[in-house]
């Protein structure tokens, strides 16, 4: 069974700093993995959507890699600003070929001015 | 483009009432889902849809029903609502791209169950 683990769950850095969010999936079958961006109260926002053959996508100043044989992901964002304050989700297919997606519980990022 | 809407924003029900969600998009998406967001827990697969008038389940559909009479309505039903129940719901839609399908949801449903 897929699960999708995030840490940490909560991150504060200053204003500029370049950080990494990690997501990490048990089985690497997968055909896509996604980012998304949830303001509170708020939906999800798509970021950045990887397919398995690739190893990354940018937009931006975030930029996401997959490493399938790890079960891993990163989403890298650069020099962050306080509009950045948000919480990060990653989700995966829950098997190869379907699409029912397993969600990330998020990295709760706050950005400090 | 609205893009994916849902009604109501808020709700508060009383246990064994019934009511039901309603999700729109106007993006001509295949592809339409039910999540329930809980703290802790993430965002769970209630049922989805690949076209109209077809529907399926996903990780936690017990206690609730849905229907996809029209593509671009999708709705989810609560016969009995329990306190278990009390979640933020959203609706996301896709175009049913394989390898490239990105999903668009909704800003959530808030319903509380006492």
């Amino acid at each position: 069974k897929q699960e999708v683990t995030q840490i940490p769950a909560a991150l504060s850095v200053p204003e500029g700093e370049n950080l990494v969010l990690n997501c990490s999936f048990t089985d690497s079958a997968i055909y896509n993995l996604q980012w998304f961006r949830q303001d509170p109260g708020k939906g999800l926002t798509s970021l950045l959507l990887i397919q398995s053959s690739q190893r990354e996508q940018t937009s931006g100043r975030l930029n996401a890699s997959l490493d399938k044989s790890s079960g891993r992901s990163t989403l890298y964002i650069a020099a962050s600003q306080p509009g950045d304050s948000a919480t990060y989700l990653c989700a995966v297919p829950a098997t190869s070929g379907t699409y029912k997606y397993i969600f990330g519980t998020g990295t709760r990022l706050k950005v400090l001015a | 483009n609205a893009g994916v809407t849902q009604t109501p924003k808020f709700r508060v029900l009383k246990t064994g009432q019934s009511m039901t969600l309603l999700c729109a998009q106007d993006m001509n998406h295949e592809y339409m889902y039910w999540y329930r967001q809980d703290p802790g827990m993430g965002l769970r697969l209630i049922h989805y849809s690949v076209g109209e008038g077809t529907t399926a389940k996903g990780e936690v559909p017990d206690g609730y029903n849905v229907s996809r009479l029209k593509k671009q309505n999708f709705l989810l039903g609560l016969e009995s609502a329990a306190p278990s129940q009390t979640s933020v719901y959203f609706c996301a839609s896709s175009k049913g791209q394989g390898r490239a399908d990105t999903q668009y949801f909704g800003p959530g449903t808030r319903l509380t169950v006492l």
